[in-house]
C-alpha cells in the first residue's frame, strides 16, 4: 500500500518561515492536500490540489509538490499556527494519510 | 451553512457493532462523496471509506474490509458508518468529512463521535 512520510515535528520561530514536507513514491503525479487540526477540534482543509488555498485561509498557506516530495509553507508563522499538519493524496483506490507533524511555535 | 453533524458517543464492548451518523445540512447531499476518517488519541489520521450517496457506490480501505459498512438515507441526508466485531484498538474518535470532486480533499468535516470499546 502507499505510504507517505512527515516529520513527526518541525519547529519555527513567531515571524518566520515554517516548511512541513510529505515523501511518497512518485508523489509529484498525484494531487496532494494538507490539513490543519488543533487539540480537540476537526481538521481543517488549508491546501488542496497542491497549491490552492480553500476561502477563508490566510495568504501565507502555501504548498507545492515535485518529485517524490509535497511542501507545505506558512510564511510569517503566528502562534495560532501551532498545530498537527497532515499531508494526504489519493492512490489507485484509497484516500492515504501522512503520519502527521507537529507544528511548534517558540 | 454548510455543516455535518454526528451522533453521540458511544461505549461497546468487544464483539459488538457500532452505527454512526452524520446528517448533512446546508448542501445537496446527493453531490457529494462522503468518507469516513478514524483518530486514535494521540495518533494520526486513517481513511476507512467511502461513498456517493446519488450513485450507492462506495470503496473500503483494505484495513477494513469486511468489517466496516457506509450506508446512507438520502431522504434524510443522512450516511451511516457501521463497524463491526469491535476490539479495543477500534477505540477512536470517527470523522465523517465531504469529498467535492473538484477539491481532490475534505472540505468539510463532522464534529467527531468518540467510540469506547471496553469490556
Amino acid at each position: 500500500s502507499y505510504e507517505m512520510t512527515q516529520p513527526p515535528s518541525v519547529s519555527v520561530s513567531p515571524g518566520q518561515t515554517a516548511s512541513i514536507t510529505c515523501s511518497g513514491d512518485k508523489l509529484g503525479k498525484k494531487y496532494v492536500c494538507w490539513y490543519q487540526q488543533k487539540p480537540g477540534q476537526s481538521p481543517v482543509l488549508v491546501i488542496y490540489r497542491d497549491t490552492k488555498r480553500p476561502s477563508g485561509i490566510p495568504e501565507r498557506f502555501s504548498g507545492s509538490n515535485s518529485g517524490n516530495t509535497a511542501t507545505l509553507t506558512i510564511s510569517g508563522t503566528q502562534a495560532m499556527d501551532e498545530a498537527d499538519y497532515y499531508c494526504q493524496a489519493w492512490d489507485s483506490t484509497s484516500w492515504v494519510f501522512g503520519g502527521g507533524t507537529k507544528l511548534t511555535v517558540l | 451553512q454548510v455543516q455535518l453533524v454526528q451522533s453521540g458517543a458511544e461505549v461497546k464492548k468487544p464483539g459488538a457493532s457500532v452505527k454512526v451518523s452524520c446528517k448533512a445540512s446546508g448542501h445537496t447531499f446527493t453531490s457529494f462523496d462522503i468518507n469516513w476518517v478514524r483518530q486514535a488519541t494521540g495518533q494520526g489520521l486513517e481513511w476507512m471509506g467511502w461513498m456517493n450517496p446519488n450513485s450507492g457506490n462506495r470503496g473500503y480501505a483494505e484495513k477494513f474490509q469486511g468489517r466496516v459498512t457506509i450506508t446512507s438515507n438520502t431522504s434524510i441526508s443522512t450516511a451511516y458508518m457501521e463497524l463491526s466485531s469491535l476490539r479495543s484498538e477500534d477505540t477512536a474518535v470517527y470523522y465523517c468529512a465531504r469529498g467535492p470532486d473538484n477539491l481532490d480533499a475534505f472540505d468539510v468535516w463532522g464534529q467527531g463521535t468518540m467510540v469506547t470499546v471496553s469490556s
